[in-house]
């Protein structure tokens, strides 16, 4: 089983400070690495597929990158409604696996 | 838009058997794999079978493997989790999701969820 490690596991920031979370694989997994934001109470929604690639209607702020077995989320100036725990998830390879999440606190 | 409606949670003593359906619309159903994803109390996501377009594979998480059953009525535009011999530790939000492609790709689409909690 691909074993998704991301960090941090929880980061307050300010509004329109870019905030960084990472994820890492624990083998290769090419570019089969997915981006989901979750809210409060709500359901998880995509926001990158294929590590750097944005899903329709996500706002710019939110960019993807990495191969192989590091990736990054990165989200430019931030917004108080992207308080949010954020998973990454990989579609390498069965079992399909998710992150541990990150919750990001708005200060 | 897309749409994914589950529903058949509800409480369920442990040993017992649940249905969850998830009724889909706006696309193209028999086009696209789809997956059940869970999410206990306060955790994070896990996930639990995927089923191709064409039901020519179905994958299962090995904490379910053998008692739980994904299928789809591609005629209907339904998706499928037949859950037996519960245990407390499948107590969670059961999420119907839709995958962006014919096979396993990205989760694009997601539903609201149906709790499904296991107790005696």
């Amino acid at each position: 089983e691909i074993v998704l490690t991301q960090s941090p596991d929880f980061q307050s920031v300010t509004p329109k400070e870019k905030v960084t979370i990472t994820c890492r694989a624990s083998q290769s997994i090419s570019s089969s690495l997915h981006w989901y934001q979750q809210k409060p109470d709500q359901s998880p929604k995509l926001l990158i597929k294929y590590a750097s690639q944005s899903f329709s209607g996500v706002p710019s702020r939110f960019s993807g990158s990495g191969s192989g077995t590091d990736f990054t989320l990165i989200i430019n100036s931030l917004e108080a409604e992207d308080a949010a725990t954020y998973y990454c998830h990989q579609s390498s390879s069965l079992p399909y696996t998710f992150g541990q999440g990150t919750k990001l606190e708005i200060k | 838009q897309v749409q994914l409606v589950e529903s058949g949670g509800g409480v369920v003593q442990p040993g017992g058997s649940l249905r969850l359906s998830c009724a889909a619309s706006g696309f193209t159903f028999t086009s696209y794999g789809m997956h059940w994803v869970r999410q206990a109390p306060g955790k994070g996501l896990e996930w639990v079978a995927f089923i191709r377009y064409d039901e020519s594979t179905k994958s299962y998480a090995d904490s379910v493997k053998g008692r739980f059953t994904i299928s789809r009525d591609n005629s209907k535009n339904m998706l499928f989790l037949q859950m037996s011999s519960l245990r407390a530790e499948d107590t969670a939000v059961y999420y119907c999701v839709k995958d962006g492609s014919r096979s396993s790709g990205s989760l694009d689409s997601w539903g609201q969820g149906t709790l499904v909690t296991v107790s005696s």
